[in-house]
């Protein structure tokens, strides 16, 4: 069965601290990942990944791809308080060529000031 | 400017009533999608559609069904609603083609009592 698992399921840090979200897969014909940033309403999208090795960066935030050990993280340095979100890792596609990608559970990240 | 929508942010039903949630997309995207999210559970994928009266059952199919008459409508309708359907309920849409990234609608946080 195709999976995808996020940790920490929940973090607390202070403003100004550096993250890493980890997430870790077992899909059949694997071709992209993909990470989620949720605040209140619908998820949005930051990055696509689909070759290992290469950063994908937007600001403070920053993601690597990692087909060895079928895993990503997610990197957040200098965080704010708008930060706090839950981030969703999500790989695409399962196996059988479906169209649906698969959701991990999510990393529920609290930034407090 | 992407955009999907759902037709309502807040929706409180009955124990048994029919209930209809609405998504529409402006993006001529031909994959459509209905989530619910838990606490816990994460997105849970209830049906997708990737054709115009196309439709296919995602995990949780059960005590739900959808249609999709235009391309750029989808709705999601519980026959029966029942208090353990009392979820966030989140629409997507995405192209068929080679972008991978997938949209979503701002959610319908549906009560049932």
């Amino acid at each position: 069965e195709d999976k995808v698992v996020q940790s920490p399921l929940s973090l607390v840090v202070h403003e100004g601290d550096t993250v890493t979200l980890n997430c870790s897969y077992e899909v059949t014909n694997f071709r992209s990942l993909l990470w989620y940033k949720q605040e209140k309403k619908a998820p949005t999208f930051l990055f696509m990944l689909t070759s290992s090795g290469i950063e994908k960066k937007s600001g403070r935030l920053s993601s690597i791809l990692d087909k060895k050990e079928l895993s990503s993280i997610l990197n957040i340095t200098a965080t704010q308080t708008g930060d706090s979100a839950i981030y969703l890792c999500a790989v695409f596609p399962p196996g059988g060529g479906s169209e649906k990608l698969v959701f991990g559970k999510g990393t529920k990240l609290t930034v407090n000031p | 400017d992407v955009k999907v929508t759902q037709s309502s942010r807040y929706l409180v039903k009955r124990t048994g009533e029919k209930v209809f949630l609405e998504c529409v997309q402006d993006m001529d995207h031909e994959n459509m999608f209905w989530y619910r999210q838990d606490p816990g559970l994460g997105l849970r994928l209830i049906y997708f559609s990737y054709d115009v009266k196309m439709k296919e059952k995602g995990d949780i199919p059960e005590g739900y069904s959808v249609s999709r008459e235009k391309k750029e409508r989808f709705s999601l309708i519980l026959e029966s609603a029942s208090t353990n359907q009392t979820s966030m309920y989140l629409c997507a849409s995405r192209s068929a083609d080679s972008s991978y990234e997938q949209y979503f609608g701002p959610g319908t946080r549906l009560t049932v009592t």
